[in-house]
């Protein structure tokens, strides 16, 4: 089954971090544009990071400095590395395949970060 | 940044009604939009690519059309599963990024 399946969400205070995890499966993430979306509560969506196929990335202005997206090909996984986290940080952080880098056809069921002391 | 602006940002409809949802960019982006459906709860989903194709199991009672600056989403004949809230995206430029939503509901 294609599927993609994050974990690693959390409650963390602000000026911490958290690593989020997105397990592949059905198709290999090295082959494929990656994204993460998220949206905070109540509000709408926004792509805050994105893995060409190349390894090249871009980032939203926001979580420049402050995220790291990357990969691993072993375990066709992708990752979000967040560091000095803020409360407006606060949302469920998608994991999505982007077809050719434009849209994106396949999402995860998402994983919820809380940034609150 | 590219911004993209949906009206209404609620819609109320009954079953069976025609629902046109419109989607601004703030300069042309050519015919490089998406549209997506999402439920309380659960990831977005898929409905239509480049401005008017539809993705594979989507049902034809959705469609769109537009190009430049100005796009619609129009379902024909509303359904129970389709009260929703419907983004768009575009994807002409770095970053991407989407409308505030437009949500669907009972009237």
């Amino acid at each position: 089954e294609v599927q993609l399946v994050e974990s690693g969400g959390g409650l963390v205070q602000p000026g911490g971090s958290l690593r989020l995890s997105c397990v592949a499966s059905g198709f290999t993430v090295f082959s494929n544009y990656m994204s993460w979306v998220r949206q905070a509560p109540g509000k709408g969506l926004e792509c805050v990071s994105f893995l060409y196929t190349g390894g090249g990335t871009e980032y939203t202005d926001s979580v420049k400095g402050r995220f790291s997206i990357s990969r691993d090909i072993s375990n066709n996984t992708v990752y979000l590395q967040m560091n000095s986290l803020r409360p407006d940080d606060t949302a469920v952080y998608f994991c999505a395949r982007v077809r050719y880098g434009d849209y994106i056809d396949l999402w995860g069921q998402g994983t919820l970060v809380s940034v609150s002391s | 940044d590219i911004q993209m602006t949906q009206s209404p940002s609620t819609l109320s409809a009954s079953v069976g009604d025609r629902v046109t949802v419109t989607c601004r960019a703030s300069q042309s982006i050519s015919r490089w939009l998406a549209w997506y459906q999402q439920k309380p709860g659960k990831a977005p989903e898929l409905l239509i690519y480049e401005a008017s194709n539809l993705e594979t199991g989507v049902p034809s009672r959705f469609s769109g059309s537009g190009s430049g600056t100005e796009f619609t989403l129009t379902i024909s004949g509303l359904q129970p599963d389709d009260f929703a809230t419907y983004y768009c995206q575009q994807y002409n430029a770095y970053p991407r990024t989407f409308g505030q939503g437009t949500k669907v509901d009972i009237k």
